[in-house]
């Protein structure tokens, strides 16, 4: 499976739009990219996923780059509950396990 | 509601004793996963299971045994040949699709703690 590259930590401005960049420059044609969220002491939480298409959902919306090189996780109006640890993960469907690196913190400030 | 449930949430164990941590899911879900989580760091995969009575293992399966009897149940025994088995332990589950994935979904975790 790609290696996925995110930054460590981020901040966010509350009721403004969080921009999670990720890298996977690596990424093969068959691996989707998956956007789980971990809030501190609980289980991750899935978010969405993509192939080649941009996708939106009532969570979040991921911004595909045309190459696949890079996505970007959007949280369109940020709350103090989106505060957690966000993993990007590249993986292929049924038949490949999710690999969960350390992933961005963002934390959301008033 | 459909979800998946382990048990207990917090367990504390005595050096040298096996522990067995409890994951069920009633999503009719094909596959069960069963991570460890150490402070600050990602998930490392111990074990999977993609069909009933069969599973394989994962990066950091020594110390570690499941059984998979049911499809609703993956049970994770922590022996006493893992050397630093303190950790929050995650469970999840998916449903295996040709032709398109569907996320993961986990369970709440369980802290073991060693004393």
């Amino acid at each position: 499976d790609a290696k996925t590259t995110q930054p460590t930590s981020m901040d966010c401005a509350e009721g403004r739009a969080a921009n999670l960049p990720c890298n996977h420059s690596t990424i093969s044609g068959n691996e989707y990219v998956y956007w789980y969220r971990q809030i501190h002491s609980q289980g991750p939480q899935y978010i969405i996923h993509g192939l080649k298409n941009n996708e939106t959902n009532e969570m979040a919306s991921l911004i595909i780059t045309e190459d696949r090189k890079s996505s970007t996780l959007i949280l369109p109006h940020a709350t103090l509950r989106d505060t957690a640890v966000y993993y990007c993960i590249a993986a292929r469907g049924s038949q490949g396990n999710l690999i969960f690196g350390k992933g961005t913190k963002l934390s959301v400030k008033p | 509601d459909g979800g998946i449930t382990q048990s207990p949430k917090y367990l504390f164990r005595k050096e040298g004793q096996n522990v067995t941590l409890s994951c069920e899911q009633n999503l009719n879900h094909d596959a069960m996963y069963w991570y460890r989580q150490d402070p600050g760091q990602g998930l490392r995969l111990i074990y999977y299971s993609q069909i009933v009575n069969d599973f394989q293992k994962g990066d950091i399966a020594e110390g570690y045994s499941v059984s998979r009897e049911k499809k609703e149940s993956f049970p994770l025994t922590v022996t006493s040949a893992q050397k630093n088995p303190t950790a929050f332990y995650l469970c999840a589950s998916s449903k295996n699709s040709i032709g398109r994935d569907y996320g993961y979904t986990f369970g709440s975790g369980t802290r073991l703690t060693v004393v």
